[in-house]
């Protein structure tokens, strides 16, 4: 069966700071990766998406960036993290065989920048 | 374009009393409609989905959405609310572009259980 990785859990940087946050995919291959970010009190908002390796699309600019420098691994990053980039990350896959048009989801990284 | 809107951000309702959740939504081409849920710390869960064929979808948790293209709606509905299902909820329409699938979500409906 898939699964889903995301780490950290929790996380608490200085405004300034370098961010990575990393989700990995097991039990399947070539998905569709996304981020997500879900800001207190609010939706949640696409970041970005990957269809392949070194694939990434922007939705939204913003001070983040994503790579994605194996098949099922994706990483969110930012060189300085600024105070409105705190809230709750989720990484979402799918595939053909998922069923292309259903997401699922990660447990989540809450990103606090003080 | 597609936009989901959720009414009603926070929803309180008796144990054992029925539970209604309101989506609305709107997409220029013939949409794929979600609902998910979120217990607290903790990742989306889908609990239902419609894509084609029957418009009443049943899905987890004795959940069920009806899709009614007349309305732009699909609001999610279970006959009697558990303390267990109090968590937040997400109504979401999707579209596929050539393998490339984009979910819009609705903001969201935190639904409390009262004892």
């Amino acid at each position: 069966s898939q699964t889903i990785h995301q780490w950290p859990a929790t996380l608490v940087q200085p405004v300034g700071s370098p961010l990575s946050l990393e989700c990995t995919v097991e039990g399947t291959s070539n998905p569709n990766l996304y981020w997500y970010r879900q800001a207190a009190g609010r939706g949640l908002q696409l970041l970005f998406y990957s269809v392949g390796i070194g694939q990434i699309s922007s939705e939204v600019p913003q001070n983040l960036s994503a790579s994605r420098p194996q098949d099922r691994q994706f990483i969110l990053s930012s060189k300085k993290l600024l105070l409105s980039d705190s809230g709750f990350y989720l990484c979402a896959w799918n595939t053909a065989t998922s069923g292309m048009e259903t997401q699922y989801f990660g447990p989540g990284t809450r990103l606090l920048v003080l | 374009a597609q936009s989901v809107t959720q009414l009603g951000s926070h929803v309180s309702v008796s144990e054992g009393a029925l539970v209604l959740l309101r989506c609305n939504y709107s997409s220029s081409v013939p949409p794929y409609l979600f609902w998910y849920v979120q217990y607290p710390n903790q990742g989306l869960q889908l609990l239902l989905k419609y894509t084609t064929g029957a418009t009443l979808v049943k899905g987890i948790n004795g959940f069920e959405a009806e899709f009614k293209k007349s309305e732009t709606s699909f609001h999610l509905t279970k006959p009697s609310a558990h303390m267990s299902d109090a968590a937040e909820y997400f109504c979401a329409v999707g579209t596929i572009n050539f393998g490339n699938e984009k979910l819009t979500f609705g903001t969201g409906t935190r639904l409390t259980i009262i004892p």
